[in-house]
């Protein structure tokens, strides 16, 4: 199955340093989200950028898109250590009411 | 506020048995979704299903089936747990004809011995 894969799998910065993830897939979608997700809970839903849009933001996130190289980057300015989570890329399938297919995920670590 | 709920966070089973993982939302939800995350290979879709009744194959259902009586509800059952399926269980709903946002329960973490 299509899947979106995650760039770097790890992080790890400094508070207060901006943080990006990198996210590739490989054939046409609807539209593209980021999850995050704290180590051993559920996902929680950040973001959704549809295919027609090339930039998002959302408070101290900026998701951008880039259908011609099948990419999308998730950006978080001014991180803090409550940052520290792993965080996902998901895609649907292309057509109609799809399931989503997720990437392995970035660990991003945050240290104070 | 909108919640998923898994029934269980933790559970210890032994090969053979069978066992049940509950998942309900209180959305009013059409979708549900079975997902299993396990280190290095990321969120892996097991089955799903879009109303009452119905229910689709994801990309690894061998091992496991699935029961939705009450739209409110979408149970995953391991008929023989082995130990391959020790892992981390994850409910997702979203509204029906939408790709968008998913609502993720906390998820069960089953190891089987």
């Amino acid at each position: 199955s299509q899947q979106g894969e995650e760039d770097p799998q790890a992080l790890s910065i400094q508070e207060g340093e901006n943080a990006t993830m990198n996210c590739s897939y490989k054939t046409s979608i609807n539209n593209l989200q980021w999850y995050r997700q704290n180590s051993g809970r559920g996902l929680v839903h950040l973001i959704l950028i549809r295919s027609n849009e090339r930039e998002k933001h959302s408070g101290r996130l900026r998701v951008t898109l880039d259908t011609s190289k099948k990419s999308s980057s998730l950006l978080i300015t001014a991180s803090r250590a409550a940052d520290t989570a792993s965080y996902f890329c998901a895609t649907d399938r292309g057509s109609g009411n799809t399931p989503l297919v997720f990437g392995k995920g970035t660990r991003l670590s945050v240290i104070a | 506020d909108v919640k998923v709920t898994q029934s269980s966070r933790y559970l210890v089973k032994r090969t053979g048995e069978k066992v049940f993982l509950e998942c309900v939302q209180d959305m009013d939800h059409e979708n549900m979704f079975w997902y299993r995350q396990d280190p290095g290979l990321g969120l892996r879709l097991i089955y799903f299903s879009y109303d009452v009744k119905m229910k689709e194959k994801g990309d690894i259902p061998e091992g496991y089936s699935v029961s939705r009586e009450k739209k409110e509800r979408f149970s995953l059952i391991l008929e023989s747990a082995s130990t391959n399926q020790t892992s981390m269980y994850l409910c997702a709903s979203r509204r029906g004809g939408d790709t968008g946002e998913l609502f993720f329960g906390e998820g069960s973490r089953l190891t089987v011995l």
